[in-house]
């Protein structure tokens, strides 16, 4: 079955600090991956994406992510959080080859951001 | 670029009472739309797809007499909430992509509160 899983529930760092997000999937075609950052009461925000190519992905407000298609993840990094970084994050996996683009969301990490 | 815009932010209403929701890509042309709902702390659920011009998909589970959906334009989807109750009040998502391998851009959602 096609899931994604992101084992962290909620995570507490300190500002400055480095910062992993787990993001494992299965799922049985090519995965296309995503990660979203959702503040309270608002949408989701696509921080990055990985299509195909370099398996390491630069996204925006400092992020990146390794796609390692042997350990079927795809985790996301900052090496220096701040404190506008809290929020929460979502992975997300579909196909874009030839359906309409479904997600598949984890069930999200929660960031909390400590001064 | 890539904007998505959602109408309107928070609705308060009577049970019984329609609802509308619109869903509009501000910057590109949105040949397929996606409609979720999210539950307080948890992750988004996909309720529909819709492509322009032809009647939405619906994820199992979902009622099609209750959450209306509309694809009229390339730029505009509405979800309408018919005869609405309670347990109908959540956060309404939105999302919208263009050609195959572009990623879903989100809206900042709808809170719906149903009295």
């Amino acid at each position: 079955a096609q899931s994604v899983t992101q084992p962290d529930i909620h995570i507490t760092v300190s500002e400055g600090a480095s910062l992993e997000l787990r993001c494992n999937y299965s799922y049985g075609a090519t995965p296309y991956l995503f990660w979203y950052v959702q503040s309270p009461g608002q949408g989701l925000q696509l921080l990055l994406k990985y299509f195909s190519g370099d398996t390491l992905v630069q996204g925006i407000k400092g992020f990146e992510a390794e796609f390692k298609r042997s350990q079927s993840s795809f985790n996301l990094r900052k090496p220096s959080v701040h404190w506008s970084d809290a929020a929460e994050y979502f992975c997300a996996v579909g196909d874009y080859g030839g359906s309409q683009g479904n997600l598949i969301f984890g069930k999200g990490t929660k960031l909390s951001v400590k001064p | 670029g890539a904007v998505v815009s959602q109408h309107p932010s928070w609705v308060i209403c009577k049970s019984g009472t329609s609802v509308k929701i619109e869903c509009r890509s501000l910057d590109f042309q949105a040949t397929t739309m996606f409609w979720y709902r999210q539950f307080p702390k948890q992750s988004l659920m996909l309720m529909a797809t819709s492509n322009e011009g032809s009647k939405a998909t619906y994820e199992q589970g979902v009622e099609k007499d209750k959450f209306l959906i509309n694809h009229a334009s390339l730029t505009l989807s509405t979800l309408t909430v018919t005869s609405a109750h309670p347990e109908d009040s959540s956060f309404y998502i939105c999302s919208a992509k263009g050609t195959s391998n572009q990623p879903q851009h989100f809206g900042d959602g709808t809170r719906l509160s149903i009295l």
